[in-house]
């Protein structure tokens, strides 16, 4: 058990469709990231939020964008929905503590875009 | 360039023997830390060991140690007395680099399927 939750668990949209995926970080972690893991592969880095602002981003479009919360929640946002957004998308909360800042997962939620 | 590399895309072991895992790196940066994450079927990543650029020794987490070649760029993760329930996916992730007031991205690479047979 990380802590962090995710919702939810599995979700079917339609091309041209928006999306609003949620997570609930470990207490006190003031950090939280998100990552886009397609079939077969591993995940790859989409954004992170530190302090509720925008720390930092992958190579993903506009069209994903996120918000982080005061009360240790987050939203991640997609936009325009197409087929390759079908994916597992973690999320993963961290409290920056020096050197040994390790990011705690949870357990995704599987979006299927028809 | 890939900046993560595990060339093993699926590996099996005897129940409660050792098996090693590869993961090769690649980094200019001097200040970096590299992790170990296992996800089973289930799709949640379960962070399992960390070792930092600076770290003198090798870490070890109960059965599992990391072997850091740092002159080699490898950071192979070895299992002992392997179980049934290791059998999942094992991928390794590299940070680089650390700012004050956030953190970087973790890059990952590909995984590799481990099955422990009984």
């Amino acid at each position: 058990e990380t802590g962090v939750t995710q919702s939810p668990t599995h979700l079917i949209k339609t091309r041209g469709q928006q999306v609003t995926l949620r997570c609930s970080s470990q207490s006190g972690h003031n950090t939280v990231s998100w990552y886009q893991q397609a079939l077969g592969q591993g995940p790859q880095f989409i954004f992170q939020y530190y302090r509720e602002e925008e720390n930092g981003r992958g190579n993903f479009p506009p069209r994903f964008s996120g918000l982080q919360f005061p009360n240790y929640s987050s939203e991640l946002n997609v936009n325009a929905l197409e087929l390759d957004d079908s994916a597992l998308y973690l999320c993963a909360s961290s409290l920056v503590q020096g050197l040994r800042e390790t990011q705690y997962f949870g357990p995704g939620t599987r979006l299927l875009v028809l | 360039a890939q900046k993560i590399t595990q060339t093993q895309p699926g590996m099996f072991v005897q129940e409660k023997e050792a098996v090693t895992l590869d993961c090769t790196y690649d980094t200019s940066d001097p200040s970096y830390g590299l992790f170990w994450y296992k996800q089973p079927s289930s799709g949640e990543m379960i962070f399992l060991i960390y070792q930092g650029s600076y770290d003198q020794q090798n870490a070890t987490e109960g059965r599992y140690s990391l072997n850091f070649q740092k002159a080699r760029k490898s950071a192979n993760l070895v299992i002992s007395a392997s179980q049934l329930g290791d059998s999942a996916m094992y991928f390794c992730a590299m940070r680089e680099g650390w700012t004050q007031g956030g953190s970087e991205k973790l890059v990952f690479g590909k995984g590799t399927k481990l099955t422990v047979n009984p």
